[in-house]
């Protein structure tokens, strides 16, 4: 099972600030979170991940709780492109290297 | 800059037919594994490879892989089955033996099995 949740969907404007919420109360210490997002009929497309401090790349940012219960993936100006299904994963390094999908949140950005 | 890279996309089998999924990435990854996806399931893990030469599976049977070499991870259906019917979906990542590194997904084989 999925040790995330996630909103099923979500909507903002275009141009506005998209901020997805993501709760993993029962995260442990070695456990990073992941965000990716799927457009339809394509394969998941990583966006930005972290540990316990807030993280920034060209596509958004991801700030994470103190106690690491909780995260938000920030889009800073979404666009109609964004519109896609959002997952947070939250994943350790184990040997398998795996990600646990849950349902993730769809973003449906608006004109 | 190909990245991972999947074929056929969309496939139709009959029940009891074999077929090989092909998945090859061009970053020089370590790991590389296979996914389905289905409706209100997720993707679910099947099969992954840490290095050349190495696989493990996640699911029982119905499926076989191999690893002969760094850009290469095909996924064998050996006798194909409706409940086989899904998107499989190919991704690689540097190994595990470098922390926090993101996998890299191809855009997946649509496989539906009559």
């Amino acid at each position: 099972d999925a040790k995330t949740t996630q909103p099923p969907s979500m909507d903002c404007a275009e141009g506005r600030a998209a901020n997805l919420p993501c709760n993993h109360s029962t995260i442990s210490g070695n456990e990073y979170v992941y965000w990716y997002r799927q457009i339809h009929s394509q394969g998941p497309q990583y966006i930005i991940h972290g540990l316990k401090n807030n993280e920034t790349n060209e596509m958004a940012s991801l700030i994470i709780t103190e106690d690491r219960k909780s995260s938000t993936l920030i889009l800073p100006h979404a666009t109609l492109r964004d519109t896609a299904v959002y997952y947070c994963i939250v994943s350790g390094m184990d040997s398998s290297y795996k990600l646990i999908f849950g349902s993730g949140t769809r973003l449906l950005v608006r004109p | 800059n190909a990245g991972v890279t999947q074929t056929p996309k969309f496939h139709i089998l009959k029940t009891g037919q074999s077929m090989t999924l092909q998945c090859a990435q061009d970053m020089n990854h370590g790991y590389m594994s296979w996914y389905r996806q289905d409706p209100g399931m997720g993707l679910r893990l099947i099969y992954y490879s840490a290095a050349a030469g190495t696989t493990d599976k996640e699911v029982p049977n119905g499926y076989n892989v191999s690893r002969l070499n760094t850009e290469d991870f095909p996924l064998r259906l050996v006798s194909a089955a409706p409940s086989q019917t899904s998107v499989y979906l190919c991704a690689s990542s540097i190994p595990t033996s470098f922390p926090n590194q993101p996998q890299h997904f191809g855009d997946g084989t649509r496989l539906s099995i009559l």
